[in-house]
């Protein structure tokens, strides 16, 4: 099982509606949280960092994660073309001072015009 | 304004040749990493660095060799290329370990024949 699960999709959605991404992991470890994106051809860039559980808003994402249930998840407010990449989540651990990023697969999002 | 830059983007090798990846970044950050990028299976990091003459084992190190001679460039060598590590390489930088922020070149894709 990997310790960070995301759907592949692709998930396709009409230009306007609200998209919500989705990733689980198994390591209650995990403290901190992430969400790339990455477009076609190109390197992954970071949208969203979170630390606690709950909400944080950042124009029109909003990254949520619920510990207890070990899952983060991405809104996107009235979704763009321009969205259309591919959404990678990430949780890192601290061992022993030594710092660990585990990447989801992730999730392919395509928005129709 | 170039962050990392990665040579060369594309290069197709046969079973056995060798070669170097060159990352070279222009943000002054001491922590370097070189990760693998496969379908389905997300980011894997395969050595990273975390200062000048430093460097580090990280998920998949089998088969690569790197360096790290000057606080700007990262090298990920292969010795003998294997049809198994045809992938989409990706070097990435960041501040600290702890950061979650990782600045990511636009990618090398190799294919071993």
């Amino acid at each position: 099982q990997k310790e960070v699960e995301q759907d592949p999709g692709p998930l396709s959605v009409p230009e306007g509606a609200i998209v919500s991404l989705n990733c689980t992991y198994s390591n209650s470890a995990f403290q901190y949280f992430m969400w790339y994106r990455q477009y076609s051809r190109k390197g992954p860039e970071l949208l969203m960092y979170t630390y606690s559980s709950g909400n944080k808003e950042d124009g029109r994402f909003t990254a949520q994660v619920d510990k207890s249930s070990k899952y983060i998840s991405l809104f996107i407010r009235d979704s763009q073309p321009s969205d259309s990449a591919t959404y990678l989540c990430a949780s890192m651990r601290v061992m022993d001072s030594n710092y660990q990023l585990i990447w989801g697969a992730g999730t392919k999002l395509i928005i129709k015009p | 304004n170039a962050g990392v830059t990665q040579t060369p983007k594309f290069r197709v090798l046969k079973t056995g040749q060798s070669m170097t990846l060159l990352c070279a970044q222009d943000m002054n950050h001491e922590y370097m990493y070189w990760y693998r990028q496969d379908p389905g299976m997300g980011l894997r990091l395969i050595h990273y660095s975390v200062g000048e003459g430093t460097t580090a084992k990280g998920e998949v190190p089998d088969g690569y060799n790197v360096s790290r001679l000057k606080k700007q460039n990262f090298l990920l060598g292969l010795e003998s290329a294997a049809p198994s590590q045809t992938s989409v390489y990706f070097c990435a930088s960041s501040s600290g370990l702890a950061s979650g922020e990782l600045f990511f070149g636009e990618g090398s894709r190799l294919t071993v024949l």
